[in-house]
């Protein structure tokens, strides 16, 4: 099963900023939160990924609680090509290998 | 660079045969994930190859299998094929097996419909 927990569904304005919480209120010390994207009928993407500092990269930030039970990606200026479903996935990197365990995911719609 | 290639990207079939997917990874990967994704499980992680070697299992029944050769090729095999297999089959490549830096590249799937 998944240990994260995200809302099922989103909206946002174009040109405002998108944030996608996540809940993971049973991660462990060794496991990093990864956000991935899938746009319809396409395979997932990977966006970003962090332990406990934040992150930033081209395409989001992300912003992990000091505690490390919940974390939410920012897509600074959602544009319609941003509507998706975004995946919140913790994981141990050296021991799981390539296998990820996505949940249900959160179904961000960008609105003109 | 190219990306992580599919094929076929769409295959009707009927219960009880069998079916192999391919999967092209990106030049110079050398782990190939493989996922099911259906509107009422989601995506759910089939295995993985690294090296030639599964690393990794889904909680697949033994009718799905794999293999992967050595230019990092990758195929699945689904046998006696059951109307619940119909799903998009995803393939995801990456440089290395886990680490920091091992972000997996997915590719565009292919639709198996089972009639």
């Amino acid at each position: 099963d998944a240990k994260t927990t995200q809302p099922t569904s989103m909206d946002c304005a174009e040109g405002r900023a998108a944030n996608l919480p996540c809940n993971h209120s049973t991660i462990s010390g060794n496991e990093y939160v990864y956000w991935y994207r899938q746009i319809h009928s396409q395979g997932p993407q990977y966006i970003i990924h962090g332990l406990k500092n934040n992150e930033t990269n081209e395409m989001a930030s992300l912003i992990i609680t000091e505690d490390r039970k919940s974390s939410t990606l920012i897509l600074p200026h959602a544009t319609l090509r941003d509507t998706a479903v975004y995946y919140c996935i913790v994981r141990v990197v050296w021991d799981q290998g390539g296998k990820l365990i996505f949940g249900q995911g959160t179904e961000l719609s960008v609105k003109p | 660079k190219a990306g992580v290639t599919q094929t076929p990207r769409y295959l009707i079939k009927t219960r009880g045969q069998q079916v192999t997917l391919s999967c092209s990874p990106i030049s110079g990967h050398r782990s190939v994930s493989w996922y099911q994704q259906t509107p009422g499980q989601g995506l759910q992680f089939l295995f993985e190859y690294f090296s030639e070697t599964q690393r990794n299992k889904g909680n697949f029944p033994g009718r799905f299998s794999g293999r992967q050769f050595s230019n990092s090729r990758s195929e699945m095999n689904v046998s006696t094929l059951e109307l619940g297999d119909s799903a998009l089959y995803l393939c995801a490549s990456s440089y290395g097996t886990g680490g920091l830096r091992n972000e997996q590249f997915f590719g565009p799937g292919t639709r198996l419909t089972v009639l």
